[in-house]
């Protein structure tokens, strides 16, 4: 069974370009959770998911930001006209019940 | 991958008692942090301690770091009902990058009123 999956692991995009990052949660895993690291930070959480449905986004900005997990393929995070404010990493994590994680490795996004 | 090892990997506890959670790790870190999951939400960040730092205090948390034995603990004091959930360590390795963050398994801890 892979792991959590994310790609791109690492993503530039100049202001005002969209950024779209993905998530492949394990097999049989129907919750996602995304979070932001900033540099020597701890993660902040955005956004919980299960398939189909935003569970809590009280972490998400409320502009520009958006995510979904379709019933088919991947999560995706998106990030719409980018700023350099959004330079962080991006991590997702997938389980298949509450109170169980499973991290991926991360996307490294830099904005230019 | 996940290189943090929280143990035990369960803990239950009398209310008003002192709960212990240890992490363990591999690589060489630039800093290590707790999590705390309630039921259904998200992480939540508790505390991160540098790698040249000994032992950190907040509220009613204190997190030892010793790099030597790549170990940390947190210990959660005069614990209440409400600190029932799952705590993760996660350790930033040096070098940064997306593959700086790698957390472990959790311990779940169960207070009993």
């Amino acid at each position: 069974n892979a792991g959590v999956m994310q790609n791109p692991r690492h993503l530039v995009r100049r202001r005002g370009q969209e950024a779209r990052l993905r998530c492949s949660p394990m097999k049989g895993h129907s919750h996602v959770y995304w979070y932001r690291q900033l540099p020597e930070e701890g993660l902040k959480f955005m956004v919980y998911l299960q398939k189909e449905n935003i569970i809590d986004e009280s972490g998400m900005p409320k502009e520009r930001f958006s995510a979904e997990f379709p019933k088919e393929g991947p999560s995706i995070l998106r990030i719409q006209q980018v700023v350099r404010g959004d330079s962080a990493a991006y991590f997702c994590a997938s389980s298949p019940r509450p109170n169980e994680q499973y991290f991926g490795p991360g996307t490294r996004l830099t904005v230019t | 991958s996940q290189q943090g090892e929280e143990d035990p990997q369960a803990l239950s506890i009398q209310e008003g008692e002192n709960a212990t959670m240890n992490c363990s790790y591999k690589t060489s870190i630039n800093n290590l942090q707790w999590y705390r999951q309630n039921s259904g939400r998200g992480l939540v960040h508790l505390i991160l301690i540098r790698s040249n730092e000994r032992e950190k205090h907040s509220g009613r948390l204190r997190v030892t770091l010793d790099t030597s034995k790549k170990s940390s603990s947190l210990l959660i004091t005069a614990s209440r009902a409400a600190d029932t959930a799952s705590y993760f360590c996660a350790t930033d390795a040096e070098g940064g990058g997306a593959d700086g963050l790698t957390f472990g398994k959790g311990t779940h801890l169960i207070i009993q009123p």
